[in-house]
């Protein structure tokens, strides 16, 4: 298994602004992933973060708007930029083990005003 | 692209009964796996069970076990003897092993009965 930690875990922001998410992992990585929920909903895959390669942004998903950094294969951050409030949102990160299980961090509830 | 339905938006179960979440999905694919993870209402999203599309054998975790009828492309769970912490939403996911993500279908809250 892994232990992902995310920081901030909350945060109010104001519109037009960015902020950043940090992504921490136990161990050593392939793959990462950004997601975004809202409350009681599903999951939507915002990217893929492979060390060494710039990010594969999912459909309805560009890099200025949520640029990742994924400098080692423990860390990874997502910057949503420019924020609205349509961005109020919850982003999890998560890591893929063996067998292609995926991990979760606890999630960043950011709400946009 | 796959997809993946969960018909039961909620459900609930008295405790110590037994319960079945509904999974469908659609694919081309023929190697991928599939997941059945939980997410409290604390948020953080965990493994509840695991099935190898290759693998006949339905998976089983201690009160967890799926059915997993690959033909009919259903892989639904059971919950024996539920227990008050086993309210959650759990969310039924396909993994594509060729691109290496995952779909989630949309959920189910499961709420159980005191």
């Amino acid at each position: 298994s892994a232990v992902i930690s995310q920081k901030p875990s909350r945060d109010i922001c104001q519109r037009g602004t960015s902020l950043t998410i940090q992504c921490q992992v136990d161990s050593q990585v392939t793959m990462m992933f950004w997601y975004r929920q809202q409350p009681g909903q599903s999951l939507t895959l915002i990217a893929t973060a492979n060390q060494g390669s710039e990010a594969t942004y999912e459909s309805g998903f560009v890099i200025d708007k949520f640029p990742i950094s994924r400098p080692n294969l423990t860390f990874s951050t997502l910057t949503v930029s420019n924020m609205s409030p349509e961005d109020s949102s919850i982003y999890l990160c998560s890591v893929a083990a063996v067998g292609d299980t995926q991990y979760f961090g606890p999630g960043t509830r950011l709400t946009v005003l | 692209a796959q997809t993946v339905t969960q018909s039961q938006p909620e459900m609930s179960v008295q405790e110590a009964e037994t319960v079945t979440l509904s999974c469908t999905y659609d694919t081309s694919e023929s190697d991928y796996y599939l997941f059945w993870y939980k997410q409290p209402p604390s948020r953080q999203m965990i493994l509840v069970i695991r099935q190898e599309a290759y693998k006949q054998q339905n998976a089983t975790e201690n009160r967890f076990s799926v059915n997993f009828q690959k033909a009919a492309k259903s892989f639904s769970l059971k919950i024996s003897d539920s227990q008050l912490g086993d309210a959650a939403m759990y969310f039924c996911a396909f993994h594509n092993t060729n691109a290496g993500k995952s779909t989630f279908g949309d959920g189910t809250t499961l709420t159980v009965k005191p």
